[in-house]
């Protein structure tokens, strides 16, 4: 299994400034994913980060938007740039178990982001 | 990834075995069936998942159609704290791609 810790859990930012989530992750993975739930929604796929190289968006999400890091294998981060309401979402990250092996994904707790 | 289809919402009471099924009727050979569930303001906890044969852990039971099209996850005993939304997945290996799920409200 892996522990995920996201970090802040939750805050409130001003429109038009940027927030910077953590993900750390108590085992080395290859594969982390960042997610976006909506109020009252399901999960969305942001994108997939592997370490050492560029993030991979969904249709519907950019890099100047949600640029993520990937600097080693138990670390990212997620930052939502010049925010405004409608980024008013939990974010969560996740990473899924052995690679090329048909495992659980596991889940942090999130970062519930309030943008007023 | 295949599409999945569930009920939006279901009721069963407290006590009994709550079955929820899971149309998958596009699935490929080499995709499996992973069910997880999210409870209120929490990440998505994984809970079983299976190819083609019948799988039981100790949280639930994953019935799987011989056809591979359909399944079933089987919570034996449902108590209030089984109260979620339970997504059903199809997926080779990587990322998972969330449905709406259904929402599982246990009666007392």
């Amino acid at each position: 299994s892996a522990v995920i810790s996201q970090k802040p859990s939750r805050d409130i930012c001003q429109r038009g400034t940027s927030l910077t989530i953590q993900c750390q992750v108590d085992s080395q993975v290859t594969m982390m994913f960042w997610y976006r739930q909506q109020p009252g929604q399901s999960l969305t796929l942001i994108a997939t980060a592997n370490q050492g190289s560029e993030a991979t968006y969904e249709s519907g999400f950019v890099i100047d938007k949600f640029p993520i890091s990937r600097p080693n294998l138990t670390f990212s981060t997620l930052t939502v740039s010049n925010m405004s309401p409608e980024d008013s979402s939990i974010y969560l990250c996740s990473v899924k178990g052995l690679d090329g092996e048909p495992t659980e994904a596991f889940f942090g707790q999130g970062t519930r982001l309030t943008v007023v | 990834d295949a599409k999945t289809t569930q009920p939006p919402s279901m009721d069963c009471a407290e006590g009994r075995a709550a079955n929820l099924p899971c149309n998958h009727s596009t699935i490929s050979g080499n995709e499996y069936v992973y069910w997880y569930r999210q409870i209120h303001s929490q990440g998505p906890q994984y809970i079983i998942h299976g190819l083609k044969n019948n799988e039981t852990n100790e949280m639930a039971s994953l019935i799987i159609t011989e056809d591979r099209k359909s399944s079933t996850l089987i919570l034996p005993h449902a108590t209030l704290r089984d109260t979620a939304v339970y997504y059903c997945i199809v997926r080779p290996y990587d990322q998972i791609i969330f449905g709406k799920g259904t929402r599982l409200h246990i009666l007392p």
